[in-house]
């Protein structure tokens, strides 16, 4: 089955604990970004990658990490976590080929910062 | 950078009444404009999308329609359905790139039985 699938889905962590959401999509996308939720905002995009070893910065790039060492994978680091990066982020991927720039969306991982 | 403006940001109808959302862009480079639909919980899934070569498109119950003079683009549902309730995002395309999506805020809509 094709699917992007994010870990942990829920967590619960303090203030300047590292952690790393992991992103993994098993169709062989060249693209996958990250976005955060938030309520009247939409979704907001964090990083993007292009490709393996190819990443840039979206819209709110600040307290957040990436990186892209295999194509099925993109995990998002935040190496200081704040509270007002609470938030629910999804991962999405999408083919690089003309005409098909339906990104998938992940299940998404709601993300509370004490 | 682009900038997208939805509205209503609640609306709700009576079955099977029809529902329109519009939203608003500000890059004219901007060429790709989708729309997803996200149930309570659930993650964001694409509806229905539009290039800008096109001014209308429709599938089923569901069609979006594109100006691209004035910059603005809608989603038009008819004959609503319970199941139609969700909130509804429509995004567009930065510089050109249909990856680089900026979103609306959202339209909470709710079907009323």
């Amino acid at each position: 089955e094709a699917q992007v699938t994010q870990n942990p889905r829920y967590l619960i962590t303090v203030t300047g604990k590292k952690l790393t959401v992991t992103c993994s999509q098993n169709m062989n996308h060249e693209y996958m970004s990250w976005y955060r939720q938030d309520p009247g905002l939409g979704l907001r995009q964090i990083y993007y990658s292009m490709n393996v070893e190819v990443t840039d910065k979206g819209d709110v790039p600040e307290g957040y990490k990436v990186s892209r060492k295999e194509k099925r994978n993109f995990p998002l680091i935040l190496e200081s976590p704040s509270p007002n990066q609470t938030s629910l982020y999804f991962c999405a991927s999408s083919d690089l080929a003309p005409g098909t720039d339906t990104q998938y969306f992940g299940p998404g991982t709601r993300l509370t910062v004490l | 950078g682009e900038n997208v403006e939805q509205h209503p940001s609640t609306l709700s109808v009576q079955e099977g009444d029809s529902a329109v959302i519009k939203c608003t862009y500000s890059d004219s480079a901007s060429n790709y404009f989708p729309w997803y639909k996200q149930e309570l919980g659930k993650r964001p899934q694409l509806i229905i999308d539009i290039r800008s070569n096109v001014g209308e498109k429709k599938d089923q119950r569901i069609a979006v329609t594109l100006n691209k003079t004035a910059k603005h683009f809608s989603l038009h549902i008819t004959e609503t359905q319970p199941e139609d309730s969700a909130v509804y995002f429509c995004a567009a395309s930065r510089g050109g790139s249909a990856r680089q999506l900026t979103f609306g805020s959202g339209t909470q809509l709710t079907v009323l039985p």
